[in-house]
């Protein structure tokens, strides 16, 4: 069942400095991993994702960084804007693109202008 | 690009009532959606996964009979909260792995339900 009376854990940042946010999974035969924004009201928003045979994967502004080893995924924002603030959620799953997601606690960006 | 469609985004019905949530991809074919129900300042978690053309597959803890769900196209899959507490209340949110493409799922916008 849901975990009752969680408040998310917060990152708050300044507008321009770089964001990490971190994520432990917990399958280790997870072979495929996604970053999510999702902002007030809103469904998840793509990000960036990770195979399980990388260990690093960049797009525009943000790099995914994979450890297997001690399962842990981090989302690294270059130069954090105000609309970059929401909830970002890691999530996993085992069945590659096509399989269900299995969604980490989330965590809340606050970006100070 | 890819695009699901969740109707309605919000909706407010009285206990013992029921409500029906679309789940549509617009412009691909699935043959596999996932129903997700997010409580506030918490994380999603997967309900059932609804499979086109037979049952649905439901998460330990998820009553079947009270959260029906039927995928009876390639492109639809309808999300029924039956008999409505406000404990259901929640945002419900559907996804969709576009059929033999080897890429991420698309979300839809998400539902916020009120049971008054």
């Amino acid at each position: 069942g849901e975990s009752v009376g969680l408040h998310l854990p917060t990152l708050s940042v300044q507008e321009g400095d770089n964001s990490i946010i971190n994520c432990a999974y917990s399958n280790s035969a997870s072979d495929y991993f996604i970053w999510y924004k999702q902002e007030s009201g809103k469904g998840p928003q793509f990000i960036i994702d990770i195979r399980s045979n990388m260990d690093k994967r960049q797009g525009q502004r943000v790099t995914v960084l994979l450890n297997k080893t001690v399962k842990h995924l981090s989302l690294q924002i270059a130069a954090t804007q105000p609309g970059d603030s929401a909830v970002y959620f890691c999530a996993e799953t085992d069945g590659g693109s096509q399989g269900n997601l299995i969604f980490g606690k989330g965590t809340k960006l606050s970006v100070k202008p | 690009g890819a695009v699901v469609s969740q109707h309605p985004s919000r909706v407010i019905c009285k206990s013992g009532t029921s409500v029906k949530i679309e789940c549509r991809s617009l412009d691909f074919q699935a043959t596999t959606m996932f129903w997700y129900r997010q409580f506030p300042k918490q994380s999603l978690m997967l309900m059932a996964t609804s499979n086109e053309g037979s049952k649905a597959t439901y998460e330990q803890g998820v009553e079947k009979d009270k959260f029906l769900i039927n995928h009876a196209s390639l492109t639809l899959s309808t999300l029924t909260v039956t008999s409505a507490h406000p404990e259901d209340s929640s945002f419900y949110i559907c996804s969709a792995p576009p059929q033999g493409l080897d890429t991420e799922a698309f979300f839809g916008q998400g539902t916020r339900l009120t049971v008054v």
